[in-house]
């Protein structure tokens, strides 16, 4: 059974529209995260949450908001979308501490027409 | 601002013979080295974690940390065609809550029978 689970796995979208990608881990960590990963640049570090609360974030723009309703879960909301947030985002999820390791789910792949 | 690099871009070697991959980092305080592998359109595999200078094994994967050199690097002995895929060097600062992973570009293996 999978560990952790991204919904969707394909997310098609119109520039200006707001989608949210879900996920969801069953590994027991307290710590979860969000990267992406585009055709031009390396995969990404964007948020990490530790026990629901906001540990770091590195995405400049406010249209990407993470959303933790629940232990296990970390959703990201993205609003006003552009063609440039076309990417695969990741969840990812760890023990908390810095040196702990980080698993990640498959994916979840967005496009923006 | 930490930048990983890594080198060939893209390698190809025969079945059985060693793969070596390259990864070098800018921060020298450095202190967590991990090589990931991900296949086409999937999530990332955690092959081999390193925290100190030297050499660490998981089982046909082989790390060596050389801080002093910023270069920490990943040889796989004896590929296999499924071993074909995307390596990744992921390094990070761990301290306290601090887990960003800074990811470098990725070497594409392919391995020939």
């Amino acid at each position: 059974d999978p560990k952790i689970i991204q919904k969707p796995k394909y997310l098609v979208a119109v520039t200006g529209s707001e989608k949210i990608l879900i996920c969801e881990q069953y590994l027991g960590h307290n710590a979860m995260y969000w990267y992406r990963q585009s055709a031009k640049k390396p995969l990404e570090f964007m948020f990490s949450y530790s026990y629901q609360k906001l540990m770091d974030n590195q995405t400049a723009s406010s249209r990407f908001q993470p959303q933790s309703s629940k232990k296990n879960h970390l959703d990201l909301q993205i609003t006003a979308l552009k063609p440039d947030d076309s990417a695969t985002y990741f969840c990812a999820s760890s023990q908390t501490g810095g040196a702990a390791e980080q698993f990640f789910g498959p994916g979840t792949r967005l496009t923006v027409l | 601002q930490q930048k990983v690099q890594q080198s060939p871009e893209s390698l190809t070697v025969s079945e059985g013979a060693m793969a070596s991959l390259n990864c070098t980092f800018s921060d020298g305080t450095s202190n967590n080295f991990r090589w990931y592998r991900q296949h086409s359109a999937k999530g990332l595999e955690v092959l081999v974690s390193i925290f100190s200078d030297g050499e660490k094994e998981e089982g046909r994967f082989t790390a060596h940390l050389n801080r002093a050199n910023l270069h920490v690097s990943l040889h796989i002995r004896e590929p296999q065609p499924s071993d074909s895929a995307v390596y990744l060097c992921a390094v990070s600062r761990a301290g306290g809550s601090n887990a960003k992973l800074t990811f470098g570009k990725g070497t594409k293996l392919s391995v020939k029978s």
